[in-house]
């Protein structure tokens, strides 16, 4: 089966605190992508970050990071010192290679909110 | 990335009839999605939308309920047919990139809602 787990589903923290959100993913492919979105509640989706399946650096950006594991699939996002404008739905998403194409398959979303 | 605008934005719009959903992008892409998001819920991808030919659909959805077209490489439209409540969703293009990365870019969406 190919899938992605977002076990949770809401997350509050109070501002400047850390977050982490989880992300498990299953795949039958060798080759690999994941990637990150955030959707704030404007709706649009806002590309974060991608990682490929051979490279398990991990990654800063700011006060973002992610936490790439092959051995235990699974790919987190932290923000650190949250501010209230973090405040959005994140979403973890693997692609899926299929004859000729590809697509994404998305996990449920995780809500983060930030409070002041 | 790239630029992608829908329109309409949003729409409220009466059971039984049908609404199409326009998709541009500011550059030519050869990968063009749609997708569904219902209430609360996360994304599901409808169908790829393919240049010169029929596009291909996901499991639940059918080209009857959701024709497609894609007459060039910056262009795609959804249409919603004979629409219920059920269908209240945001619908979501993207446009997507192959190797190395494949990268989706998505549009801001279209706010659908049924009575």
């Amino acid at each position: 089966a190919q899938k992605v787990t977002q076990a949770q589903t809401e997350i509050s923290v109070v501002e400047k605190e850390d977050v982490t959100l989880d992300c498990v993913y299953e795949t039958r492919d060798t080759t690999y992508y994941l990637f990150w979105y955030k959707q704030p509640p404007s709706g649009e989706l806002v590309f974060l970050i991608r990682r490929n399946s051979f490279d398990e650096q991990n990654e800063i950006s700011g006060r973002y990071s992610w936490n790439f594991q092959k051995s235990t699939s699974s790919f987190n996002f932290t923000i650190t010192a949250s501010q209230v404008v973090d405040s959005a739905v994140y979403f973890c998403a693997l692609s899926v290679t299929t004859v000729g194409t590809y697509k994404y398959i998305f996990g449920t979303g995780t809500r983060l909110k930030v409070l002041a | 990335s790239a630029v992608i605008s829908q329109k309409p934005s949003r729409d409220i719009c009466q059971r039984g009839t049908s609404l199409t959903i326009q998709c541009q992008v500011d550059s030519q892409v050869t990968m063009m999605f749609w997708y569904r998001q219902q209430p609360g819920q996360s994304l599901t991808l409808i169908a790829t939308a393919n240049q010169g030919s029929e596009a291909t659909y996901e499991s639940g959805f059918v080209i009857d309920k959701f024709p497609i077209s894609r007459p060039n490489l910056t262009f795609s439209t959804l249409t919603v047919s004979n629409m219920s409540p059920e269908d209240s969703s945001i619908y979501l293009c993207s446009v997507g990139r192959t190797v190395p990365s494949y990268e989706q870019y998505f549009g801001p969406g279209t706010r659908l809602t049924v009575t």
